[in-house]
């Protein structure tokens, strides 16, 4: 299992530009989820998604779009990017047990809007 | 008032100190609890979750206090691989049932 995916790794944008961050993940979650991390701010959730064709907004969904058209894909879409979005992205799915619940996380987008 | 908060430190300990973090929450509808771990510049993994009743994973010990809106994690014989971020994590908050509300995290630094 490859686990959760991202790309890019590193991504550079001029202020107005769009861009699509991409996810996926191989384990069959139906929770997905997107968050920003700020220094001193912890993770704030943007997007989440509890199964193919369903979206919500988090805590800070302004200027972000996402989709759900499979279970295994959660890309983030920036459509006019704002020096505010400088930040580093985080994808997870998470399984859900009896007894336990255990958020993956993918290796994270830095973003840089100049 | 953030909704998860934490002290964020850093707590320089020596090896084989032990070392305890606590962590307090606003919302009294929040259902879990969670400990995780974040590495420098890397991604957030699972540490422990935290049981009503308390629960300790090797040299790790999480409790909850329900009535007091805390959770606290305790390290003992620290290791210098213990050394990272941790972050008190604490789900059906304020953004919903089901979403996970992160605290700002607790910054560990053991030294030998």
């Amino acid at each position: 299992n490859a686990g959760v995916t991202q790309t890019p790794k590193f991504q550079v944008l001029k202020t107005g530009q769009s861009m699509t961050l991409q996810c996926a993940q191989d384990m069959n979650h139906e929770y997905m989820s997107w968050y920003r991390q700020d220094p001193g701010m912890g993770l704030r959730l943007i997007h989440y998604s509890v199964g193919a064709g369903i979206t919500d907004q988090g805590e800070v969904p302004n200027g972000y779009n996402v989709s759900r058209s499979t279970t295994e894909d959660f890309p983030l879409r920036l459509l006019s990017a704002a020096p505010s979005q400088t930040s580093v992205y985080f994808c997870a799915s998470t399984l859900r047990g009896m007894y336990q619940e255990t958020q993956y996380f993918g290796p994270g987008t830095r973003l840089l809007v100049l | 008032r953030k909704e998860v908060e934490q002290d964020p430190g850093p707590f320089n300990v020596p090896e084989g100190a032990t070392v305890a973090f606590n962590c307090t929450y606003s919302n009294s509808a929040s259902q879990s609890f969670f400990w995780y771990r974040q590495d420098c510049r890397k991604e957030p993994k699972l540490l422990m979750s935290v049981y009503s009743s308390g629960n300790e994973d090797g040299r790790f010990t999480a409790q909850l206090n329900r009535a007091s809106q805390y959770i606290s994690l305790l390290i003992r014989d620290s290791k210098l691989s213990d050394s990272a971020t941790y972050l008190c994590v604490v789900r059906g908050g304020d953004t919903g049932r089901r979403a996970l509300t992160f605290g700002s995290g607790t910054r560990l630094q053991v030294q030998p």
